[in-house]
């Protein structure tokens, strides 16, 4: 069973375009997060929500909306698409500042 | 701003070499570190935590130290295989934030030959 699991995996799509990635897990952790991975490879937090409720939110565009529906869900919805948002977006979960992340396995999103 | 960097960059070894990947970050009010491995096109494995009392932690081939005081970490590989060739980063997180924020370093590319 895939602990962090992350949907799509790939996504392309137009400048202007909305689009959502979801991800799950079944790890029973109290918190959930966002990560980017530019070009460069250098990951970067976005949001962090614990128990449903965003904590941490890094100046990021507010065309980017989280939403956790419980606290095994976060999902990212994102409008207006830019050539800018093409990335990688990382979800994690984690148990606790003594625990480490799990990480899902990415979404590459390309905006064309 | 915590900065975390890595050096090398890139490396490449042959097979069965030890190794020795650094980590240094600015802050050294720190929570705890930890490394991970990415491999290509696939999300992050977490390798060893150090929580920021501790100086090693060990897993396998894997050695991890940690001197807070001095901002430094390293991850120690023992006769390396192949299979090891990944992007390796490490991450701290700060003392002050009341929850897990992750700041990662720059990542070292490693590649193991036959």
């Amino acid at each position: 069973d895939t602990a962090v699991s992350q949907t799509p995996k790939y996504l392309v799509t137009q400048m202007g375009n909305d689009k959502s990635i979801k991800c799950e897990q079944n790890l029973g952790h109290d918190t959930m997060y966002w990560y980017k991975q530019d070009s460069k490879k250098f990951l970067k937090i976005m949001f962090s929500y614990n128990n449903k409720e965003l904590i941490i939110n890094e100046t990021v565009p507010n065309r980017f909306s989280p939403k956790s529906p419980d606290k095994a869900h976060l999902n990212l919805h994102i409008n207006s698409l830019e050539l800018g948002d093409s990335a990688v977006y990382f979800c994690a979960s984690s148990q606790g500042r003594s625990h480490g992340y799990t990480f899902g396995s990415g979404t590459r999103l390309t905006v064309v | 701003k915590q900065e975390v960097t890595q050096i090398p960059a890139a490396l490449s070894v042959p097979e069965g070499e030890n190794l020795v990947l650094n980590c240094s970050f600015t802050d050294s009010a720190i929570y705890n570190l930890q490394w991970f491995r990415q491999d290509p096109g696939k999300g992050l494995t977490s390798l060893l935590l150090i929580q920021s009392s501790q100086r090693e932690q060990t897993s396998g081939r894997l050695n991890a130290s940690l001197d807070k005081s001095s901002g430094r970490s390293t991850l120690y590989i023992a006769a390396s295989q192949p299979g090891d060739s990944a992007t390796y980063l490490c991450a701290v997180e700060g003392e002050n934030t009341g929850f897990q924020k992750l700041v990662f370093g720059t990542g070292t590319r490693l590649l193991v030959s036959p």
